[in-house]
């Protein structure tokens, strides 16, 4: 299907184990981002990535690795997974600036992680 | 202090009212983005604006440069407009990055 999904939807996870979430674009979109939501604060990014093989570090990256290989998928692992990593997570993706009538965000679904 | 904030944090209105949520800013900005996310999570965008004033349905969205302000007004809400809507920032220092305001969870009663 076209648009930009996630999975899982929603993980369980225990504390050290490493977890990846998976996202997935058909639009071919240059730029691609991922964001925790938590209570009481707004969306944070955690990595974000221009191009295939190339990426930087949001804000809140500790404890987070990305990989982009391809234009369409941009995984994040989560190394050892914490408690205070529980959260939801958001893919988003968006084209370079002029290229399409729109520099609108797309994003996808959520995961829910709880690490206990 | 956060780069955005958003105002009220939570608002209730009753069917048909006029509703308008708030967005301040304290950096130079070369967009403005509104979202909407639904109870069941989905984030969606409403608009991007960077100068003057759009409106899609029953949604107006404005936005004041200079004041660094911007404003989402929802006309004869209803129902279904129950959701957590988001203001969002590109700084022009952050490239294709957003800065997000925490959000305006809006409860419009039948």
């Amino acid at each position: 299907d076209a648009g930009i999904t996630q999975s899982p939807r929603y993980k369980i996870t225990e504390t050290g184990r490493q977890v990846t979430l998976m996202c997935h674009q058909t639009w071919s979109h240059s730029y691609m981002f991922w964001y925790r939501q938590d209570l009481g604060h707004g969306l944070r990014l955690i990595y974000y990535s221009a191009a295939a093989d190339i990426t930087d570090k949001g804000e809140v990256s500790d404890g987070y690795v990305v990989s982009r290989s391809k234009t369409e998928n941009f995984p994040l692992t989560l190394e050892s997974a914490t408690r205070s990593q529980t959260s939801v997570y958001f893919c988003a993706s968006k084209r370079l600036p002029g290229q399409g009538p729109s520099d609108e965000a797309f994003f996808g679904q959520g995961t829910r992680l709880t690490v206990v | 202090k956060n780069e955005v904030e958003q105002s009220p944090q939570n608002l209730t209105a009753q069917e048909g009212e006029f509703i308008t949520i708030n967005c301040s800013y304290s950096v130079g900005i070369s967009a403005l983005h509104w979202l909407q996310q639904h109870p069941g999570g989905g984030i969606v965008s409403l608009f991007m604006l960077s100068s003057g004033k759009k409106k899609h349905g029953r949604l107006i969205a404005t936005i004041n440069i200079q004041e660094k302000h911007s404003s989402l007004h929802i006309t004869a809400s209803h129902p279904r407009d129950s959701a957590v809507y988001i203001c969002a920032v590109r700084s022009y220092t952050s490239g294709s990055r957003l800065t997000f305001g925490e959000g305006t969870q809006l409860t419009v009663n039948p």
